[in-house]
């Protein structure tokens, strides 16, 4: 299967600054089925970005992703109090579908 | 606005059958693809398998031994089985939809509609 890892595991910033996220992919993962979600506690799984760049309905632009291959970012442009959360990084090119352990992002 | 509400038992003993079943109101099962997926502090967030309208499945090899997922058309309703849990089984499970976005040449995949969750706890 393909295991996803995800760095850094924790990454502390303030409201307003920049965040980028990495997620490493243990093959070649179509860009097309690279999705990146939200977290927050007590909450299920908010699907911010599909196809590794494309911003999800309602997903504020702040928010953008790139990479391909085996290797993937998130980026948060200017970090609002709202951004503060885990985010995972998934994969659908390969059964099991799997996910990276996540990043927590907090202030 | 399509939801999923999601049931089932909380506690459960070892080799009991975890049964989970999640329903699907505001939209149609036609044309999606629905998973059950897990979340434990050990294992982070796990896959379980997935089902179609019709009832093709594909199910996490790891898991694929015990577990059924089944779906009653005529209720939009899909659900899990468990079977023999042990402590390990102990997490959140969430029920999903998952969608295909055909945009050739590309096809965009992703669970864009979550349950809430249900914690199930295994223990003597």
């Amino acid at each position: 299967e393909i295991v996803l890892t995800q760095s850094p595991g924790t990454l502390s910033l303030s409201s307003g600054e920049r965040a980028t996220l990495s997620c490493r992919a243990s093959q070649i993962v179509s860009s097309s089925y690279l999705v990146w979600y939200q977290q927050k506690s007590g909450q299920a799984p908010r699907l911010l970005i599909y196809g590794a760049s494309n911003r999800a309905t309602g997903i504020p632009d702040r928010f953008s992703g790139s990479g391909s291959g085996t290797d993937f970012t998130l980026t948060i442009s200017r970090l609002e109090a709202e951004d503060f959360a885990v985010y995972y990084c998934q994969q659908f090119g390969s059964s099991p579908y799997t996910f990276g352990q996540g990043t927590k992002l907090e202030i | 606005q399509v939801q999923l509400q999601q049931w089932g038992a909380g506690l459960l003993k070892p080799s009991d059958t975890l049964s989970l079943t999640c329903a699907v109101s505001g939209g149609s099962l036609n044309d999606f693809f629905w998973s059950f997926l897990r979340q434990s502090p050990g294992k982070g967030l796990e896959w379980i398998g997935e089902i179609t309208q019709s009832g093709s499945t594909n199910y996490n090899p790891s898991l694929e031994s015990r577990v059924t997922i089944s779906v009653d058309t005529s209720k939009s309703q899909f659900s899990l089985k468990v079977r023999s849990v042990t402590a390990a089984d102990t997490a959140v499970y969430f029920c999903a939809r998952g969608t295909t976005v055909v945009v050739p040449p590309y096809d965009y995949w992703y669970f864009d509609i979550w349950g809430r969750d249900s914690l199930v706890t295994v223990s003597s």
